[in-house]
């Protein structure tokens, strides 16, 4: 079983829609990150959670430690959104961060 | 802003030939790390360091791998023998004391022929 999961796969979404991407983990973490890998292949990082909510203009990011979920949304959706977005788990009293599937997000105009 | 940098941004190379890839680190970071995608797959943990010295290391960085601070301002992976296989993205992070959150540079994607 991997240890971060996301879902869905692959997401495509029209022009202004509210879009969530969910991750579950297995392991136990001292901060969850949401990543935006754009299609020549950099990473960005968005947030880094531990507890609650984390809000940035159009994304939004929760995080329930109980039941090991995070989801990111996006709200009023564009085409600029329109990239991977891997979730990573960064394990406890360890360094090494451990990266969901990714989540692939088309919006189409 | 600050931010990782890494060059080459890419590479092309032979089977059996030496990389050496670099990141710049940001300024105050003490923390850093490799990581590799290869084409279509996930991004995987290679390696973290600090205080010049290895902290933790994945099963996948195997002898053929190093990594190296060699100045003030550098952060290196090299590849000692380069295999088919390690055809893939390669991307630093760095982190500040806290290792609340890690900052990617933009990756040096890596072909070996």
């Amino acid at each position: 079983k991997n240890e971060v999961e996301q879902s869905p796969q692959n997401l495509t979404a029209q022009e202004g829609e509210f879009i969530t991407i969910n991750c579950s983990y297995s392991v136990g973490i001292s901060a969850l990150h949401w990543l935006q890998q754009h299609p020549g292949g950099g990473i960005v990082s968005l947030f880094m959670l531990s507890s609650g909510k984390k809000k940035h203009g159009r994304l939004i990011a929760t995080i329930n430690i109980q039941e090991k979920h995070s989801s990111l949304h996006i709200t009023a959706s564009h085409p600029r959104d329109s990239a991977v977005y891997i979730c990573a788990a960064q394990k406890t009293s360890y360094d090494k961060v451990i990266f969901g599937p990714g989540t692939s997000l088309s919006v189409i105009p | 802003e600050p931010e990782v940098t890494q060059t080459p941004s890419h590479q092309v190379t032979q089977m059996g030939q030496e990389v050496i890839l670099r990141c710049v680190p940001i300024s105050n970071h003490l923390y850093f790390y490799w990581y590799r995608q290869i084409l279509g797959q996930k991004v995987e943990f290679l390696v973290s360091f600090y205080n010049n010295e290895i902290s933790e290391k994945s099963e996948i960085f195997d002898d053929q791998f190093s990594v190296e601070r060699p100045d003030g301002s550098n952060f290196t992976l090299k590849i000692r023998s380069t295999k088919l296989e390690d055809s893939a993205m390669y991307f630093c992070a760095s982190s500040d004391t806290t290792r609340q959150t890690q900052y990617f540079g933009p990756g040096t994607r890596l072909l070996v022929l």
